[in-house]
């Protein structure tokens, strides 16, 4: 069965502080994604990777930046945590088209305090 | 970014009822169209994806249709059930350069069914 695993389903952190929100996928695939999710908004895209050291901005990527330096891990950060940053966040991978489904982790409920 | 406009926002049926809803989206550099069912406490579950005109999609009770032309697509549920209450998101994936793959979702319908 495929899996995408977020490290923590639930996370409390201090404003300013550095936060990473890790991801990791079984299946090999090539695109990963960051998306929050807020009420009233839906899923919004914050930053996605279609490779290994590749990204691309999503629709709200301001105060936050990824990392993929190995194929089946995909990292956010919140440089400097800030209360309109608390949200829930979900992790996403699919294989490199936009006619395949994305397979989603549980996410991760981040409050900035 | 795309507008995608799903609606009603919520919706409240009994159990037995049939229910749809619809999703709206820029016809224009269309390349497919998915349909997400999100339960509480659970990780977004992919329902359908569509990519042709008049394309129809079944799973069990539920089923979707797709008019690419004119940018909606429709998801029905025949007999709910109290196991259908969920979000359910659309999302239109465009074509074309390194965006290939990346959606853009609604804001959802929130589904209850009561027993």
């Amino acid at each position: 069965d495929v899996k995408v695993t977020q490290s923590s389903r639930y996370l409390v952190k201090r404003t300013g502080e550095k936060v990473f929100l890790e991801c990791v996928q079984d299946m090999d695939h090539e695109n990963m994604f960051w998306y929050r999710q807020d009420p009233g908004l839906g899923l919004r895209l914050i930053y996605f990777s279609y490779d290994v050291k590749m990204k691309e901005k999503g629709d709200i990527p301001e105060g936050y930046s990824v990392s993929r330096e190995k194929k089946e891990r995909f990292s956010l950060i919140l440089e400097s945590a800030s209360t309109n940053q608390t949200s829930m966040y979900l992790c996403a991978s699919s294989l490199p088209s936009g006619n395949q489904p994305q397979h989603f982790g549980d996410g991760t409920r981040l409050s900035i305090l | 970014i795309l507008n995608v406009e799903q609606s009603p926002q919520s919706l409240h049926v009994q159990e037995g009822d049939s229910t749809n809803f619809t999703c709206s989206f820029p016809s224009s550099n269309f390349y497919a169209l998915h349909w997400y069912r999100w339960e509480t406490a659970k990780s977004p579950e992919a329902l359908f994806v569509m990519t042709l005109n008049g394309d129809e999609k079944k799973k069990g009770r539920i089923s979707a249709t797709l008019n690419t032309k004119e940018g909606y697509s429709y998801l029905y549920i025949k007999g709910s059930q109290p196991e259908d209450s969920a979000t359910y998101l659309c999302a239109p994936a465009n074509a074309g350069g390194t965006s290939y793959g990346k959606l853009t979702f609604g804001q959802g319908t929130i589904l209850t069914v009561h027993p």
